[in-house]
């Protein structure tokens, strides 16, 4: 059974360029979750999607948008990137009953550089 | 502003002894969890206390949950040098109805050093 999985592994982007980065969630898993960890820092939640709808969503600016497809799988996408958009983007898949999402499994992330 | 706090933000220990982190958080929660991350790679989940819960053991885990000092500590026993990494605590906000989710709000981690 393979685990959440997240490519590419990494990316090397220059300043105003367009990024998508793609998620397959674990086995079994509906909801998918996207988060932002910068170097020293703790992950910051960007959105949730769950039946092909963001049903969540952080702090983060119209630049970040995703999509779920109807296999569940996900995509975040960075338009006009800034140097400050360097992080590693972790996927979180997770299943929802009745309402709870509990344990979030995450992927091994995608490391973004900007220059 | 940051959900959940660990102190300290890092910790140096020899192999065979504990290692105790903690975690303070400010809103209601449905549930704690704890995740272990490895020289930036992703995040492993360790364990997972709900609100109703006051101690859980997983291995060489403890995890304790004190909701009304809004504060959980997790226990490392018997290092072992694989277990260094940094170590966050998670907490989805417990929205109407009890429903949360899963959106998980992190603190900066504490960083586990264990010198062989």
């Amino acid at each position: 059974d393979a685990g959440v999985t997240q490519s590419p592994t990494h990316l090397i982007k220059t300043r105003g360029q367009q990024v998508t980065l793609r998620c397959s969630p674990k086995s079994g898993h509906d909801t998918v979750s996207w988060y932002q960890q910068a170097l020293g820092q703790g992950p910051q939640f960007i959105f949730q999607y769950y039946e092909e709808e963001e049903r969540q969503r952080g702090n983060f600016p119209d630049r970040f948008s995703g999509h779920q497809f109807p296999n569940y799988s996900s995509e975040l996408n960075v338009n006009a990137l800034l140097l400050g958009d360097s992080a590693l983007y972790l996927c979180a898949s997770s299943k929802a009953t009745g309402g709870f999402a509990d344990t979030q499994y995450f992927g091994p992330g995608t490391r973004l550089t900007v220059l | 502003s940051q959900q959940g706090e660990e102190d300290p933000q890092a910790l140096s220990i020899q192999e065979g002894e504990n290692a105790t982190m903690n975690c303070s958080y400010k809103t209601s929660i449905n549930n704690l969890q704890w995740y272990r991350q490895n020289s930036g790679r992703g995040l492993v989940h360790l364990i997972l206390i709900r609100s109703n819960e006051r101690e859980k053991h997983s291995g060489r885990l403890r995890v304790t949950l004190d909701t009304s000092k809004k504060s959980s500590s997790l226990l490392i026993t018997a290092s072992r040098a694989a277990d260094t990494a940094s170590y966050f605590c998670a907490t989805p906000p417990r929205g109407a109805g009890g429903t949360s989710y899963g959106k998980l709000t992190f603190g900066q981690g504490t960083i586990l050093t264990v010198h062989p």
